[in-house]
């Protein structure tokens, strides 16, 4: 079954960097356009970026744009996002999500159980 | 690129239907029929697809969920109403700038 997982969050100060990683499994990656998603503490979902198939296209939220850039390694089957320049708005957990089947992207099928910033001095 | 408008909350009884509203603009909702809607039973968890491309339902959803649109507004109804029903929701849209955006979330209440 489709399953990921994400990886390195933690505590991190203000105006450091982070990367979190996505393992994915149980489906053929390389086929899926795939995006990272936020929920800050009692907030909202908020989307981030979506990367295509091969990596060739990505688009970024106006929120984070500039600070943050996605990666995939269809070999590896992973995703990243790195993240730079964090300030405690950062603060969210942060999940992986697939895009659905089909060359459109409209929506997240699939979901890692996600991984927790906390950004703090 | 601001999120798209839900009611904050929603009460219903059980077996009763209920129905949440989206609305977003020409640029998002109303512009493209690729309008979700997501389930999150607890803040930190997994939110799971119940609604795609404004009107379908992934195997495995309950046809108790029912998505439409119209206009700039998209809409999901939930008949038959369960306590395993209550949980927070939230719409989402891709946008004219190639982006998406979330709704504010709404959460559902069963008495």
């Amino acid at each position: 079954q489709v399953q990921l997982v994400e990886s390195g969050g933690g505590v991190v100060q203000p105006g450091r960097s982070l990367r979190l990683s996505c393992a994915a499994s149980g489906f053929t990656f390389s086929n899926f356009a795939m995006h990272w998603v936020r929920q800050a503490p009692g907030k909202g979902l908020e989307w981030l970026a979506v990367i295509s198939l091969y990596g060739d296209r990505k688009h970024y939220a106006y929120s984070v744009e500039g600070r943050v850039a996605i990666s995939r390694d269809n070999s590896e089957n992973t995703l990243d996002l790195q993240m730079n320049s964090l300030e405690t708005d950062d603060t969210a957990v942060y999940y992986c999500a697939r895009e659905g089947p089909g060359s459109a992207w409209s929506m997240f099928d699939h979901w890692g159980q996600g991984t927790l910033i906390s950004v703090s001095s | 690129q601001s999120a798209l408008t839900q009611p904050a909350s929603v009460t219903g009884s059980p077996g009763q239907s209920i129905t949440i509203s989206c609305t977003g603009t020409s640029s998002d909702v109303g512009g493209y029929n690729y309008v979700s809607w997501y389930q999150q039973k607890n803040p930190g968890k997994a939110p799971k697809l119940m609604i795609y491309e404004v009107s379908n339902r992934p195997s495995g959803v309950s046809d108790r969920f029912s998505g439409s649109k119209s206009g700039n507004t998209a809409s999901l109804t939930i008949s038959g109403l369960r306590a395993e029903d209550e949980a927070d929701y939230y719409c989402s849209s891709y946008t004219s700038s190639s982006l998406f955006v979330f709704g504010t979330g709404t959460k559902v209440t069963v008495l």
